[in-house]
């Protein structure tokens, strides 16, 4: 049984294209994330969601929209994909006792 | 704000030596820090982190509130080590952890 869950594995797209990834958590934590890894390997947080609700929006462009249908899913839909929002996406979840990564979604914008 | 800090871009040592995989941080308040490593486009893994005081496959790292550091070692690197190492450090405390602030990541390989 998978913790943390994302679906595409690896996404491929032409610019200009909208695009979402899935997250799902089966652990019971109140809050999910999203991160984003660059190609030069940098993590940086993007969005965090307790219970469903927005606590974090680290500036990123409104391109991009969370949804939280509930406290077990974060989704990430991405408009007008660019050649910069190329990276790799974690989603996370986290509770008093730590963090849980998901594999990870590649997407690479052509 | 909360800044976290690894030196080293590239780490090389050969198996059985020692390593150290260097980290600093800033935060103004009580700091929670973690080392993750990331095996080739694997996803990121616990490590360690301080407030549990374990040792994880031989790694240690002790947080030194006075140099504001949180220095990852080993005594004998293997070549299974060999990975992509991230410090973090979150900030919130209570029920649930607030959002990690990562380091710039340290590529360690151990040559055999």
């Amino acid at each position: 049984d998978t913790a943390v869950s994302q679906t595409p594995k690896y996404l491929v797209t032409q610019m200009g294209n909208d695009k979402s990834i899935k997250c799902e958590q089966n652990l019971g934590h109140d809050t999910m994330y999203w991160y984003k890894q660059d190609s030069k390997k940098f993590l940086k947080i993007m969005f965090s969601y307790n219970n469903k609700e927005l606590i974090i929006n680290e500036t990123v462009p409104n391109r991009f929209s969370p949804k939280s249908p509930d406290k077990a899913h974060l989704n990430l839909h991405i408009n007008s994909l660019e050649l910069g929002d190329s990276a790799v996406y974690f989603c996370a979840s986290s509770s008093s006792d730590g963090y849980t990564f998901g594999s990870g979604t590649r997407l690479t914008v052509v | 704000a909360q800044r976290v800090t690894q030196p080293e871009k590239l780490l090389s040592v050969f198996k059985g030596a020692p390593v150290e995989l260097k980290c600093n941080y800033s935060y103004s308040g009580s700091p929670e820090l973690f080392w993750y490593v990331q095996y080739s486009r694997q996803r990121l893994q616990l490590l360690l982190r301080h407030i549990s005081r374990e040792s994880i496959k031989g790694f240690t790292a002790d947080l030194n509130k006075g140099e504001t550091s949180f220095h990852l070692k080993k005594p004998f690197a293997q070549e299974e080590d060999s990975a992509m190492y991230y410090c973090a450090l979150s900030a919130a405390g209570g029920t649930s952890y607030g959002k990690l602030t990562f380091g710039q990541g340290t590529i360690l390989t151990v040559h055999p």
